[in-house]
């Protein structure tokens, strides 16, 4: 089954410190993959999608085929970064349908 | 302004008592869906759209309904709320050449 897993529910790292929240995917064929970040319960924003391969708020991420994952990355965490990530992935034929991950909390701390 | 809008945001209702939360979009898109976001759970898609009278099951579509009598609205009914539909649905929307999905605000139901 085609599947998207974030292992960590909770990161929490000091201001400052790099950050990386882990996100693999099940999948033989080529998806789609995107992070989308919630702050405080609000709507879902679109962070960043990999065929764009763009730097936003100083997140990246890379499609690993090998390894089947899309970590997020970002050298020097901000306390405005605390928020829910989610990893999510859209499969071929999948039409509007993304699978996402459980989320990570993201806590920055002062 | 590009916008999903969903009503109501917030709602307590109880065990049986049907009710509709409204979804539209202002962007023309053909595609629109309805998830649940629960605890250690992410996203769940309940239902989908491609388009004006075409809907199909998600990954979790026991207890709700759906309809797309109209481009902009998407509308998710529950004809008889239970205690474990209580969870926050987003609505969201993209249109069919891009995979961009756009997402409401949220709306926070609670069933008792």
């Amino acid at each position: 089954a085609q599947r998207v897993t974030q292992p960590e529910k909770l990161l929490s790292v000091f201001k400052g410190a790099p950050v990386e929240l882990k996100c693999n995917y099940s999948y033989s064929g080529s998806p789609e993959l995107f992070w989308y970040v919630q702050y405080s319960r609000q709507r879902l924003q679109l962070l960043l999608r990999h065929i764009s391969r763009e730097s936003i708020k100083g997140f990246t991420a890379d499609l690993n085929k090998g390894e089947t994952s899309f970590h997020l990355k970002k050298p020097f965490a901000q306390e405005e970064d605390s928020a829910m990530y989610y990893c999510a992935s859209m499969f071929s034929g999948g039409y509007n349908k993304l699978i996402f991950g459980a989320g990570t909390r993201l806590a920055v701390h002062p | 302004e590009a916008q999903v809008t969903q009503n109501p945001r917030y709602l307590i209702t109880v065990t049986g008592k049907k009710l509709t939360v409204t979804c539209s979009q202002n962007m023309n898109h053909e595609y629109m869906s309805w998830y649940r976001q629960d605890p250690g759970l992410g996203l769940r898609q309940i239902y989908y759209s491609m388009n004006v009278e075409v809907t199909d099951k998600g990954d979790v579509p026991e207890g709700y309904k759906v309809s797309r009598k109209e481009k902009r609205n998407f509308p998710l009914i529950l004809e008889s709320p239970s205690p474990n539909q209580t969870s926050l649905y987003f609505c969201a929307s993209r249109t069919g050449a891009g995979n961009t999905i756009y997402f409401g605000e949220g709306s926070w139901l609670t069933v008792v």
